[in-house]
């Protein structure tokens, strides 16, 4: 598509739950980026992809976060075992090649009780 | 201290008013992003700059690489251009982006 698309918009888990956040690039970029909002204005990046493969996990969690980009699938962010601090807005964003613009999306809300 | 600082955090303005946001950066970058983030959340990139200076409709942001400092600046505000303005800055091998803590703008009829 010709635009960043995230679902679900929101998502709410009770701590100790699983959450999975979906990410559909538009058509054609190859790169696909996740950042996590909290607090307003604090974003901490958290994982690329260069199409299927892992770009830089230098920002995941270690524990609980993993990420996947498949082919002809959505890329997907998944938490396991939610923590109140995992509540956030969650951006995807793509670009075509490693140095172009990034492109975001709508964002998810998780908001973890 | 924070590898991106802007300023001013806040800024109120009168209609029509020229605004000017900042934005040091203390790493190594490709290029720097200018983003804007509406009360509804969602983010739309405003520019991405690697030098000199660029202009779309009332916006116009600069960067000078040599002293690490960008400038997003607004002619004829109107109150639409209430919003968060972000600057990101890419860089590493990988191009992931920094960013900065936000501007928030307030223009007031």
């Amino acid at each position: 598509g010709e635009e960043v698309a995230q679902t679900p918009k929101h998502l709410v888990r009770g701590e100790g739950q699983k959450a999975k956040l979906y990410c559909a690039p538009i058509k054609g970029h190859s790169y696909v980026f996740w950042y996590q909002q909290v607090l307003k204005n604090e974003f901490k990046f958290l994982i690329s992809f260069q199409n299927e493969n892992v770009f830089d996990e230098t920002g995941m969690p270690k524990e609980r976060f993993s990420a996947k980009c498949l082919p002809n699938s959505p890329c997907s962010l998944e938490i396991q075992a939610t923590k109140l601090e995992d509540s956030a807005v969650y951006f995807c964003a793509s670009s075509q090649l490693q140095d172009n613009e990034q492109f975001f999306g709508p964002g998810t809300r998780l908001t973890v009780l | 201290k924070n590898e991106v600082e802007q300023s001013p955090q806040n800024l109120t303005a009168q209609e029509g008013e020229f605004i000017t946001i900042n934005c040091s950066y203390s790493v190594g970058i490709s290029a720097l992003h200018w983003l804007q983030q509406h009360p509804g959340g969602g983010i739309v990139s405003l520019f991405m700059l690697s030098s000199g200076k660029k202009k779309h409709g009332r916006l116009i942001a600069t960067i000078n690489i040599q002293e690490k400092h960008s400038s997003l600046h607004i002619t004829a505000s109107h109150p639409r251009d209430s919003a968060v303005y972000i600057c990101a800055v890419r860089g590493g091998a990988t191009n992931k982006l920094i960013f900065g803590t936000g501007t928030l703008l307030a223009v007031q009829p």
